[in-house]
Order: C-alpha cells, then structure tokens, then sequence
C-alpha cells in the first residue's frame, strides 16, 4: 500500500518567518494530497489540498508544492501567527482500486510559533 | 450542515466493560472511517465503510474490536472487553466521491476514551 513520511516532526519558528513541512509518498497512482491542522484537543481539519494536475495552489498565507516525478509535496506557511501553532498532518490518496476512498497519513509535524 | 456527528464526546469506563462509540456521518457521504489517535501511534485507520459495506478492516487491533454500519447514516465501534490500552481519541470521518477523486474527509469532534 501507500506509504506516507512526513518531516520534520516538530519545527519552531519566530512569529513572522515562513514554515515548510515535507511530506513523500510512495505509490505514483497517489492523485489527491490534502493536508490538515489539528489545534490541542480538537479535531483534525482540512486547510489546503491538491490534485495531481496541479503542480502549486495558494489560499492567503498558505501553499501546497507536487513534484509527481520526485514523489514529494510541501506545505507552505508564510508570516506565521501563534495561532499557526498546531499539529499538521499531510496524506495521499489513489483514488482507486481496493483502496478508493481512503487516505494514507504521515505521522504530523507539530508546529511552534513563538511570538 | 451539521457536519459528523460522534457521541459520547467523553467516556470513563473500567476495564472490562463493554464500550459502544457512535458516528453520523455528513449526509450524502458514502464512505466512513474510524480513527483512533494517541501519542504513541499517531492517527491509525481502524476501518472504512463505503455504502455501508466495510472495506478494509486491517487496521483494527483485535477481535475485541467490532464496527456495524447498519445504514448510510448511522455506525458504531465496539470494544468489548475493553482495557486500558484502548484508552484513546476515536475519531469518526465521512466522504464522498466525485467521478475518479477522492473529496476531503471530514472529522467528527472525536470522543475521548479512558478505560480505568
């Protein structure tokens, strides 16, 4: 099945610089990357995803990168603000065969913004 | 929309009991998932649903663990005995499907599970 590795799994910044978190896959049928922040106690929810059609998508502060050929895709947070703080999880999906429908997660990369 | 819909959100339980989370998924989803989340593990697939069906079970630890999904609004996850190991959030998602892609998950507030 897909295999999913995200890095790092914790990273600090200052309020104000830019975060990256990576994430690879290993399945090249993947065609769906979402990614999701999960805030203490609270339930994990969507921020940003991606198709394999499209090699970049933007929503304010926040990007998404695929490089299909390297397997690979990254989350971008520009002008962090201490309520970036969270848990971030990416995942993949195929969309097909005997694993339509499901999503395969990295293990999260818990992100600090000091102010 | 209400979004997915899990009770209890909180359960204490002793070990032994016989314990039964509940989901409803977002109307018009056909495929449901079950989650359990803790430090050590991170998010684990526990088992999915599509059109009631279960699909892959793999993830569910052992026979002690049961899901039922007895129509398109409506599942539940049993732990019968638990222990105290089980002690974890369950999260409950729901999705749909257009044409060849998959649509994003949506997740439930979760319930927290302690076993004394």
């Amino acid at each position: 099945g897909e295999n999913v590795e995200q890095h790092p799994s914790t990273l600090s910044v200052q309020e104000g610089d830019s975060a990256v978190i990576k994430c690879t896959y290993s399945d090249s049928a993947s065609n769906y990357f979402p990614w999701y922040k999960q805030e203490l106690g609270k339930r994990p929810q969507l921020i940003i995803d991606i198709r394999s059609n499209v090699g970049e998508k933007k929503d304010q502060r926040i990007a998404v990168t695929l490089n299909k050929t390297a397997k690979h895709f990254s989350l971008h947070i520009t002008e962090t603000q201490p309520e970036d703080s969270a848990v971030y999880f990416c995942a993949a999906s195929t969309g097909r065969g005997s694993t339509l429908g499901r999503l395969y997660f990295g293990r999260g990369t818990q992100l600090t913004v000091w102010p | 929309d209400a979004g997915v819909i899990q009770s209890p959100r909180h359960e204490v339980t002793e070990m032994g009991q016989e314990v039964t989370l509940r989901c409803k998924p977002i109307s018009g989803h056909d495929y449901l998932f079950w989650y359990r989340q803790t430090m050590m593990r991170g998010l684990e697939l526990l088992i999915y649903f599509n059109n009631n069906v279960p699909i892959d079970d793999s993830g569910m630890p052992e026979d002690r663990f049961s899901a039922k999904m007895p129509n398109a609004s409506f599942s539940t996850l049993k732990i019968q005995p638990s222990e105290p190991r089980d002690s974890a959030v369950y999260f409950c998602a729901s999705s749909t499907k257009s044409g060849v892609s998959n649509q994003p998950q949506h997740f439930g507030d979760g319930t927290r599970l302690s076993i004394l």
